[in-house]
């Protein structure tokens, strides 16, 4: 098993610019969290997939984040353009599906907006 | 009220002792309850689930639920300087505590 990838781990760029991060979830897990972590907020969901449709995205800070999962194997969180203030850790999870099972995390992408 | 409460700490305990760590949240309709553990610049870790009331034990980790209550928690029995790491409670898979950080001292 070899867990939920994220790519990059770490990732500094310019505000204003595009940022994607990259998350593959455990083979055969159908749902798919995206989260933020924050000294101020903690642990906060952005928004999670079920069979790769969106179900919940109320958790994204606004429009300048979108997410997609194209397929079963691969999901991109995306910010355009980026502000210093979306630093933080973010976290990608994957779990079967049923609200009684817990998800597994990435080793997470340290993001950092200059 | 906070969705989900638990005390920030440090809760500082010396090696070997009983650490207990609380959680209280919101939602009466939680069904599922989660605690993780993680190590300062890593990821979190799923240590402990419970879904009844009453204890449930894993090793050195017992779980503890009372619905009525809305409270979870979750006992360190022999704690180690190992286990020293931020405790994160989840009554719904989506919703986490800020958690608690833990430090055991030798």
């Amino acid at each position: 098993d070899a867990g939920v990838i994220q790519s990059p781990r770490h990732e500094v760029t310019e505000m204003g610019q595009e940022v994607t991060l990259r998350c593959k979830p455990i083979s055969g897990h159908n749902s798919l969290f995206w989260y933020r972590q924050t000294m101020m907020r903690g642990l906060e969901l952005l928004i999670y997939f079920n069979n790769n449709v969106p179900i919940d995205d109320s958790g994204m800070p606004e429009d300048r984040f979108s997410a997609k999962m194209p397929n079963a194997s691969f999901s991109t969180l995306k910010i355009q353009p980026s502000e210093p203030r979306d630093s933080a850790v973010y976290f990608c999870a994957s779990g079967p599906y049923g609200g009684n099972q817990p998800q597994h995390f990435g080793d997470g992408t340290r993001l950092s907006i200059l | 009220q906070k969705e989900v409460e638990q005390n920030s700490g440090p809760l500082s305990v010396p090696e070997g002792a009983i650490a207990s760590l609380n959680c209280t949240y919101s939602d009466r309709g939680s069904q599922s309850f989660f605690w993780y553990r993680q190590y300062s610049g890593k990821s979190p870790e799923l240590i402990m689930s419970i879904y009844s009331n009453g204890d449930k034990e894993d090793g050195r980790f017992t779980a503890q639920l009372n619905k009525a209550s809305q409270y979870v928690s979750l006992l360190i029995r022999d704690s180690q300087p190992s286990d020293s790491a931020t405790y994160l409670c989840a009554p719904h898979k989506l919703i986490f505590g800020t958690g608690t950080r833990l430090q055991v001292f030798p």
